[in-house]
């Protein structure tokens, strides 16, 4: 199994350009989230899913958009993209209920200019 | 907002020494997992403690738990040179369908040869 996995890997984006940061894994979990990690701030939640074309948002929603058709795909959209999401992106997957570990994907590092 | 909070924010030991960082929370949990993050990776998953339970151990780790200070240890012993990375706590909260992890902003390891 490859697990988690992100594409690409390093991107830099021009204020107000978009792109879709693509996540996959083939655990057939129904779980997949999206983080991004800032230094001295820790993982946020951007966006999560329980299950193919369920949604919902976490706690740094805006400016992202996500999609879920498949249980193997969840990417990420930023629309348009500012200096202020410049960061680390983690996608990461698990099993149904609370007491399962999460998989992470290598990252991806966006910078905005 | 974060759920947990580690303490301390940074640790330098020498090999052999034990490394022992502290998570602090603030709402009834499910269970609280604790990751590690090697340099420019994504995190790995080490270990999960109940609620109902007190202490877990998984070979060189030992992971407490005090839901009554809502609040929990990881202890590493005989650290090695290979246990520098940054750690982080999880928590499941009770009241989020079991849905979402939510990560405070870690302790970073230095483990000096």
């Amino acid at each position: 199994n490859a697990g988690v996995t992100q594409t690409p890997k390093f991107q830099v984006l021009k204020t107000g350009q978009s792109m879709t940061l693509q996540c996959a894994q083939d655990m057939n979990h129904e779980y997949m989230s999206w983080y991004r990690q800032d230094p001295g701030m820790g993982l946020r939640l951007i966006h999560y899913s329980v299950g193919a074309g369920i949604t919902d948002q976490g706690e740094v929603p805006n400016g992202y958009n996500v999609s879920r058709s498949t249980t193997e795909d969840f990417p990420l959209r930023l629309l348009s993209a500012a200096p202020s999401q410049t960061s680390v992106y983690f996608c990461a997957s698990r099993n149904r209920g609370g007491r399962n570990e999460q998989y992470f994907g290598p990252g991806t590092r966006l910078t905005v200019t | 907002s974060q759920q947990g909070e580690e303490d301390p924010q940074a640790l330098s030991i020498q090999e052999g020494e034990n490394a022992t960082m502290n998570c602090s929370y603030k709402t009834s949990i499910n269970n609280l997992q604790w990751y590690r993050q090697n340099s420019g990776r994504g995190l790995v998953h080490l270990i999960l403690i109940r609620s109902n339970e007190r202490e877990k151990h998984s070979g060189r780790l030992r992971v407490t738990l005090d839901t009554s200070k809502k609040s929990s240890s990881l202890l590493i012993t005989a650290s090695r040179a290979a246990d520098t990375a940054s750690y982080f706590c999880a928590t499941v909260a009770m009241n989020s369908g079991y849905s979402t992890l939510t990560f405070g902003k870690g302790t970073m390891l230095l483990v000096s040869p």
